[in-house]
C-alpha cells in the first residue's frame, strides 16, 4: 500500500514552458486535492476533485488545470510556468464519508522552480 | 473572511519543557478544527477536534477546543528532539467539510 504518491520529487523549468505534476493513491479514496505551500503563505488549496469526472477550483486555480479521469489519478497541469508559480505542490486524499471529516493524507511533495 | 491565526509562528525549548500551541480561528459554520505535524516533508495528521472541552490525547500531545472563545491548544508535554517540527492547524467548514483554511503554522524546535 503505497499511499499517496507524487512525481517528479524536483523539477526545473523556464518560464513559459508546461509540463505535468503526477499524482496517484492506491487507498480508492475519492476526495483529491492539490495544494501550494510557500514561507509566509501557508498551504493554499489550488484545485480538488471529489470523485472521477468532478473537479472545482480552490483558492489559487489561476494557470493550473486539473482533470480526474480515475479514481487513483489526479494530474496538475501547469499550462505555462512563471516564476510566481515556484513553490512546493502537495497532493492529498481523503474518503468522502458520512463522517465530520475524513483525514487527509498527503504526498511527498514536488520541489518545483520556475527561472 | 474565514482565517486561522497561530501562534507563536515559532518556539525553542529544551528537552524536556512543556510547550502549548495556539490556534485562533474565524470561520462560517465551523465543523471541524484539525492539527497537523510537518518535518521536512509532508504533513501527517495529529487531531481532529469537534467538540468543545473534550481533550484528545495521544502519548505526550494533547489537544481541547474552545467554540465558544474560538480557539485550540496543542500541548506538547516533556518534548523531545523528534517533536521539532511545524505543526499546522486547519479548520473545515460544514458546507464543505474538506476544503479547509490552514493556519501559517508554528515552528518548534527542541534542543537537546
Amino acid at each position: 500500500n503505497a499511499g499517496v504518491t507524487q512525481t517528479p520529487k524536483f523539477q526545473v523549468l523556464k518560464t513559459g514552458q508546461s509540463m505535468t505534476l503526477q499524482c496517484a493513491q492506491d487507498m480508492n479514496h475519492e476526495y483529491m486535492s492539490w495544494y501550494r505551500q510557500d514561507p509566509g503563505m501557508g498551504l493554499r488549496l489550488i484545485h480538488y476533485s471529489v470523485g472521477a469526472g468532478i473537479t472545482d477550483q480552490g483558492e489559487v486555480p489561476n494557470g493550473y488545470n486539473v482533470s480526474r479521469s480515475t479514481t487513483e489519478d489526479f494530474p496538475l497541469r501547469l499550462l505555462s510556468a512563471a516564476p510566481s508559480q515556484t513553490s512546493v505542490y502537495f497532493c492529498a486524499s481523503s474518503y468522502v464519508g458520512t463522517g465530520l471529516y475524513n483525514e487527509q493524507f498527503f504526498g511527498p511533495g514536488t520541489r518545483l522552480t520556475v527561472l | 473572511e474565514d482565517k486561522v491565526v497561530q501562534s507563536p509562528l515559532s518556539l525553542v525549548v529544551h528537552e524536556g519543557d512543556t510547550v502549548t500551541l495556539n490556534c485562533s480561528y474565524e470561520v462560517t459554520n465551523f465543523r471541524s478544527l484539525l492539527w497537523y505535524k510537518q518535518e521536512k516533508k509532508a504533513p501527517t495528521f495529529l487531531f481532529m477536534l469537534t467538540s468543545s472541552g473534550i481533550e484528545k490525547k495521544s502519548g505526550r500531545l494533547s489537544s481541547i477546543l474552545d467554540k465558544k472563545e474560538l480557539f485550540s491548544i496543542l500541548n506538547i508535554t516533556a518534548t523531545q528532539t523528534g517533536d521539532s517540527a511545524v505543526y499546522l492547524c486547519a479548520t473545515a467548514n460544514a458546507g464543505n467539510n474538506r476544503k479547509l483554511i490552514w493556519g501559517l503554522g508554528t515552528s518548534l524546535a527542541v534542543n537537546p
